[in-house]
């Protein structure tokens, strides 16, 4: 079956710092891949996503490109602040309406 | 952007009573809502799908009986957790879609359960 594993947290880091939140994949086919984001109080918000083998989903200074020949979809952003204090949980799904398998999310906090 | 709202948040409970988890989508119709089940530090578990007039389907090892899904409107999902059990405790979170694909899924804010 399909399974996402994410690195463990907390992350912490100070501003302006550069972030790695590494998440692998095992699927059969051709999954798609997503990053959510949950901020303390409120559910979980797509942040970027990709579709196909080498796409490079971006948004908000965070990006994540598909990596077929590794599984991977690590998420990644230059210059952390504050406010991007949450909790990042990678996603996939397979063809058609099946619903999300989530890895376990990881923490990340941001020190001014 | 769209909104599901999810309530209660928290809840805390006596062992063998039933407790219901309300997920509604605020400004669209949801023909179909799954819910998740978090325990710490672990990933989110689907443990069922629930489409708007029929029957939920239940995820393997999910007992049907023990979690009362109920979708009656395209707005509006209900889990109830019936006769709950400590082992029952854990964070419950509702998505409802909008449309036909993933691409459209909004998430409730999560309710966490604590059965005494």
């Amino acid at each position: 079956g399909n399974s996402v594993t994410q690195m463990e947290g907390p992350v912490t880091l100070s501003e302006e710092a550069f972030l790695t939140i590494n998440c692998t994949y095992t699927a059969t086919g051709y999954p798609s891949l997503f990053w959510y984001v949950q901020y303390p109080g409120e559910g979980l918000q797509l942040l970027l996503k990709a579709t196909k083998a080498d796409d490079k989903g971006s948004n908000k200074g965070f990006e994540a490109t598909y990596r077929k020949e590794t599984t991977s979809f690590h998420l990644e952003k230059g210059s952390v602040q504050v406010s991007d204090s949450a909790v990042y949980f990678c996603a996939l799904t397979g063809t058609g309406r099946r619903a999300l398998t989530f890895g376990s999310g990881t923490r990340l906090q941001v020190q001014p | 952007g769209a909104v599901v709202s999810q309530h209660p948040s928290r809840v805390i409970c006596k062992s063998g009573t039933s407790v219901k988890i309300e997920c509604r989508s605020l400004d669209f119709q949801a023909t179909t809502m799954f819910w998740y089940r978090q325990f710490p530090k672990q990933s989110l578990m689907l443990m069922a799908t629930s489409n708007e007039g029929s029957k939920a389907t239940y995820e393997q090892g999910v007992e049907k009986d023990k979690f009362l899904i109920n979708h009656a409107s395209l707005t509006l999902s209900t889990l109830t957790v019936t006769s709950a059990h400590p082992e029952d405790s854990s964070f419950y979170i509702c998505s409802a879609r909008q449309g036909s694909t993933n691409e459209k899924l909004f998430f409730g804010s999560g309710t966490q359960l604590s059965v005494l």
